[in-house]
């Protein structure tokens, strides 16, 4: 079993639609959850980052964790054909901790229709 | 603030030659990583420096690659001989310590023919 899973996709949406991305855990130590985006031919974008269950908002999106389930989301509110790419959970275990290695998720191609 | 700095951007070799990628990170930032990015999948990581120490290198195929950081700043990975298998983006990253948002280089894009 992977520790990190993640629906590959390709998710493709209309333009304004809700986008829900998630991502299961197995590792309970993990503490730190990271969403990315990629671009075709770029390095990834750190798009959010929490530490804590619940959601956290920045403009359209909202990154939500739930620990109990190991379970955390990406949620994209109005999308844009700008959005479209490739998003990347990740996650690590405790900061400041030698074990503290980023692990990342498969990623899902997400296509945003105009 | 600039960011991460890899080259080359890109790199076509024959199978059992060798090839080496470096990386300048953030400035300040003691943890740099190298991960390999195969076409479809999420970066894997090989190695993770933290100044001029290894942290991890678990998964680094170590009778072919190699990595170095040298005074704690710049990273040189090195593939020795490559492999069809190896053609894949090499990533660079750095984060300010252990664990936290990682920033990511453009990557080199690496085929192996």
């Amino acid at each position: 079993q992977k520790e990190v899973e993640q629906d590959p996709g390709p998710l493709s949406v209309p333009e304004g639609a809700i986008v829900s991305l998630n991502c299961t855990y197995s590792n309970s130590a993990f503490q730190y959850f990271m969403w990315y985006r990629q671009y075709s031919r770029k390095g990834p974008e750190l798009l959010m980052y929490t530490y804590s269950s619940g959601n956290k908002e920045d403009g359209r999106f909202t990154a939500q964790v739930d620990k109990s389930s190991k379970y955390i989301s990406l949620f994209i509110r109005d999308s844009q054909p700008s959005d479209s790419a490739t998003y990347l959970c990740a996650m690590s275990p405790p900061l400041y901790s030698s074990a503290s290695k980023i692990i990342f998720g498969s990623g899902t191609r997400l296509s945003i229709r105009p | 603030e600039a960011g991460v700095a890899q080259s080359p951007r890109y790199k076509i070799i024959e199978k059992r030659q060798s090839v080496a990628f470096w990386c300048n990170p953030i400035s300040g930032h003691a943890t740099l990583y190298w991960y390999q990015q195969i076409l479809g999948q999420g970066p894997k990581l090989l190695i993770q420096f933290q100044n001029n120490g290894v942290v991890d290198d678990s998964q680094l195929p170590k009778d072919r690659f190699s990595a170095e950081r040298l005074k704690g700043v710049d990273s040189t990975l090195k593939i020795q001989p490559a492999k069809l298998e190896d053609s894949a983006v090499y990533l660079c990253a750095s984060s300010l310590d252990y664990g936290g948002e990682a920033f990511f280089g453009q990557g080199t894009r690496l085929t192996v023919v």
